[in-house]
């Protein structure tokens, strides 16, 4: 089975250019996540759904970030405008009735 | 408030060498999960255990093991005979079921590097 797919891997851009993360989770899993690594602030969470209803988003940092989730296959995160300081890695992870989470390879980005 | 400390930041081994990777938590409820992440120089998260509060039976995966002891609130992950492929950042987690179980708390990690 695949597991949890994000997309693209590496994006650089620069600041105030708008910004799209891309997510599929693992097939039937019910709940998916969106975590931010920093060096400052270690990994954070940022947002969760639960069958595609966002239930807790106290972590997104500002509204420049959005996320939505469409259909249960499908999620993206949204910065815009993006800033310098918005850099790290950010990884979606999925689960079944809120227990194991999986996680993605992350996606590593840059504002220049 | 909950909180996990990892307080080792680095370490390194020699090859075939046992290390343990220490994890300490705090929570005031009484049901939580305790988890461990690798994360390989690759980047990826990828899971290893996980552990209820009320289940304190050591638990034993290879040449991984995993000691829980409620009465210090740690939750160690001893790894023996240490090769080169377990170089990686190693992420000790927690959730708890009053702030809901779906958020994890991770721990700052600690690097080990496993030298040939």
């Amino acid at each position: 089975d695949a597991g949890v797919i994000q997309s693209p891997r590496h994006e650089v851009t620069e600041m105030g250019q708008e910004v799209t993360l891309r997510c599929k989770p693992i097939s039937g899993h019910d709940y998916l996540f969106w975590y931010r690594q920093t060096m400052m602030r270690g990994l954070e969470l940022l947002i969760y759904f639960n069958n595609n209803v966002p239930i807790d988003d106290s972590g997104m940092p500002e509204d420049r970030f959005s996320a939505k989730m469409p259909n249960a296959s499908f999620s993206t995160l949204k910065i815009q405008p993006s800033e310098p300081r918005d850099s790290a890695v950010y990884f979606c992870a999925s689960s079944l009735e809120g227990n194991i989470q999986y996680f993605g390879a992350g996606t590593r980005l840059s504002v220049l | 408030a909950q909180k996990v400390t990892q307080a080792q930041t680095e370490i390194s081994v020699v090859e075939k060498e046992d290390v343990t990777l220490d994890c300490v938590y705090e929570t005031r409820d009484t049901t939580y999960y305790l988890f461990w992440y690798k994360q390989p120089p690759s980047g990826e998260l990828v899971f290893l255990i996980r552990r209820n509060s009320f289940d304190e039976q050591n638990e034993i995966s290879g040449r991984y093991s995993w000691n829980f002891q409620k009465s210090t609130s740690s939750f160690n992950f001893t790894i023996t005979a240490s090769q080169v492929v377990d170089s990686a950042v190693y992420f000790c987690a927690l959730s708890e079921a009053q702030t809901g179980a779906n958020n994890l708390f991770f721990g700052t990690g600690t690097r080990l590097t496993v030298i040939p």
